[in-house]
């Protein structure tokens, strides 16, 4: 079975420092990642994924990631925060290879990132 | 990208009824799913919803409490049947075109029991 774990409920950092929102998962094989933020009242919005190749990789927004087979990492990254970063960030993880019920998305509990003025 | 409607976006029922969320893509999509966020929660898989057969459900997750149709590949509906508070959460739709690629979410349905 796949799992993902986000270590930390609550992150706080300071508008215009960089941030980091931790993700560590266990997949059998090799994991496709995904990082999700939610708004307040709002849907799931995409904001970068890992399929193959690079290891850091950017998305929307500013945010980066970077995937780390060796340790089964995928950090959310970004280097200067701004308030309105502020929300509910979760990732997720799909397993490569279909079959036995890995065709959804498994995600972790979520972190919450508090931006400061 | 993937536009999904959601229906309905709300709603309070009363414990025992069942209730129909309906989800629409705006595009034909390999792959739908339904999820479940429970307050303060994060989102848990109930079912792949398959097209022309029968949905694939995650373990803690049946057929006769979460019924799910999918006539084709734009459309999917998920019933939560004789409700209880317990299931007071927010139920989501989800498409995705393929393994590698990013899924998209409606906006959810916030369903209150009462």
């Amino acid at each position: 079975a796949q799992s993902v774990a986000q270590p930390e409920d609550q992150v706080n950092v300071a508008e215009g420092n960089p941030l980091t929102v931790k993700c560590t998962y266990s997949v059998s094989g090799n994991p496709y990642l995904f990082w999700y933020v939610q708004y307040p009242n709002r849907g799931l919005q995409f904001l970068l994924k890992y399929i193959t190749g690079d290891n850091l990789v950017k998305g929307s927004y500013g945010f980066e990631a970077e995937f780390n087979k060796s340790q089964t990492s995928f950090h959310l990254k970004k280097p200067s925060a701004l308030v309105s970063d502020s929300a509910l960030y979760f990732c997720a993880v799909r397993n490569r290879y279909s079959g036995g019920g890995a065709d959804g998305l498994t995600f972790g509990k979520g972190t919450h990132l508090i931006i400061q003025p | 990208s993937a536009v999904i409607s959601q229906k309905p976006s709300r709603d309070i029922c009363q414990r025992g009824t069942s209730l129909t969320i309906q989800c629409q893509v705006d595009s034909q999509v390999t792959m739908m799913f339904w999820y479940r966020q429970q307050p303060g929660q994060s989102l848990t898989l109930i079912a792949t919803a398959n097209q022309g057969s029968e949905a694939t459900y995650e373990s803690g997750f049946v057929i006769d409490k979460f019924p799910i149709s999918r006539p084709n590949l734009t459309f999917s509906t998920l019933t939560v049947s004789n409700m209880s508070p317990e299931d007071s959460s927010i139920y989501l739709c989800s498409v995705g075109v393929g393994r590698g690629t990013e899924a998209f979410f409606g906006q959810g349905t916030r369903l209150t029991v009462v």
